[in-house]
C-alpha cells in the first residue's frame, strides 16, 4: 500500500525568506502523480503544483517549486519570498496512474509565516 | 467558472440522527470524491463517483454512504451518527478520474 509521510508537524519562517517542506513516499508504482496541497485557516483546499512521475523537471508555480527525487521517493515544496498568506497546513498527496484510485494524503505540515 | 460548493457548512445533530451532505461539483466535472477530516486521522478518503457509479470506497462502515446523479450532482450521507463522525466532510471534483481534485470549502459537521 501506498504510504505517504511529512516528518514536519511544524514549520515556521520569516516573511520574505524560503522555506522547503518534505515529503516521502513508498509505492512500488513507476508512474503516478504528486501533488502538494495547500489549507489555509480559512479551510477551503487549494492546490499549489503537481507532478507527473515521468517528467524529470521540477514543476513550478511562481514561488512555489518542488524538487522530485524519484529514486529517493522524495517530494519536496520550496516556498520562496513567503508572504503572510501562504500561512496554512500544506499537504503532499500521492494518486497511482491507474484508474479507480484515491488520492492518498501526508499528515500536514503547519506552516507559519512571521511578519 | 466556479468551484465546487458544498451544503451545508455547519451542521450540527444529535447522535442517532443521519445527515445528508451535498457537492455540487464545478462545471464539467465527472468525478466526485469525499473525505472526513478529523484532528485526529487527518485526511481519510470516504469515497468515488464517476458516472452515477461508486468507483473506490475507503475503509468507513456502512452508515456512510453516497450517491451521484446524473448532472454529478452528489450526496453523501451518515446514519446512525455517533460523536466519532464530528468532522470536516470534503468534497472533491475532477474531471476524470486521474484529473487533479478540486476541493469544496467542507462541510462541518458536530455531533452532540
Amino acid at each position: 500500500a501506498q504510504t505517504v509521510t511529512q516528518s514536519q508537524p511544524e514549520m515556521s519562517v520569516q516573511e520574505a525568506e524560503t522555506v522547503t517542506l518534505s515529503c516521502t513516499y513508498d509505492t512500488s508504482e513507476n508512474n503516478y502523480y504528486l501533488f502538494w496541497y495547500k489549507q489555509p485557516p480559512s479551510r477551503q483546499m487549494i492546490l499549489v503544483i503537481r507532478q507527473e512521475a515521468y517528467k524529470q523537471q521540477n514543476a513550478t508555480e511562481n514561488r512555489f517549486s518542488v524538487n522530485f527525487q524519484k529514486a529517493a521517493k522524495s517530494f519536496s515544496l520550496k516556498i520562496s519570498d513567503s508572504q503572510l498568506g501562504d500561512t496554512a497546513m500544506y499537504f503532499c498527496a500521492f494518486m497511482k496512474e491507474t484508474s479507480y484510485d484515491k488520492v492518498i494524503f501526508g499528515p500536514g505540515t503547519s506552516l507559519s509565516v512571521i511578519p | 467558472k466556479a468551484g465546487v460548493t458544498q451544503t451545508p457548512r455547519y451542521l450540527i445533530k444529535t447522535r442517532g440522527q443521519q445527515v445528508t451532505l451535498s457537492c455540487s461539483p464545478i462545471s464539467g466535472h465527472r468525478s466526485v470524491s469525499w473525505y472526513q477530516q478529523t484532528p485526529g486521522q487527518g485526511l481519510q478518503f470516504l469515497f468515488e463517483y464517476f458516472s452515477e457509479t461508486q468507483r473506490n470506497k475507503g475503509n468507513f462502515p456502512g452508515r456512510f454512504s453516497g450517491r451521484q446523479f446524473s448532472n454529478s450532482r452528489s450526496e453523501m450521507n451518515v446514519s446512525t451518527l455517533e460523536l466519532g463522525d464530528s468532522a470536516l466532510y470534503l468534497c472533491a471534483s475532477s474531471l476524470d478520474l486521474q484529473e487533479t481534485q478540486y476541493f469544496g470549502p467542507g462541510t462541518r459537521l458536530l455531533v452532540l
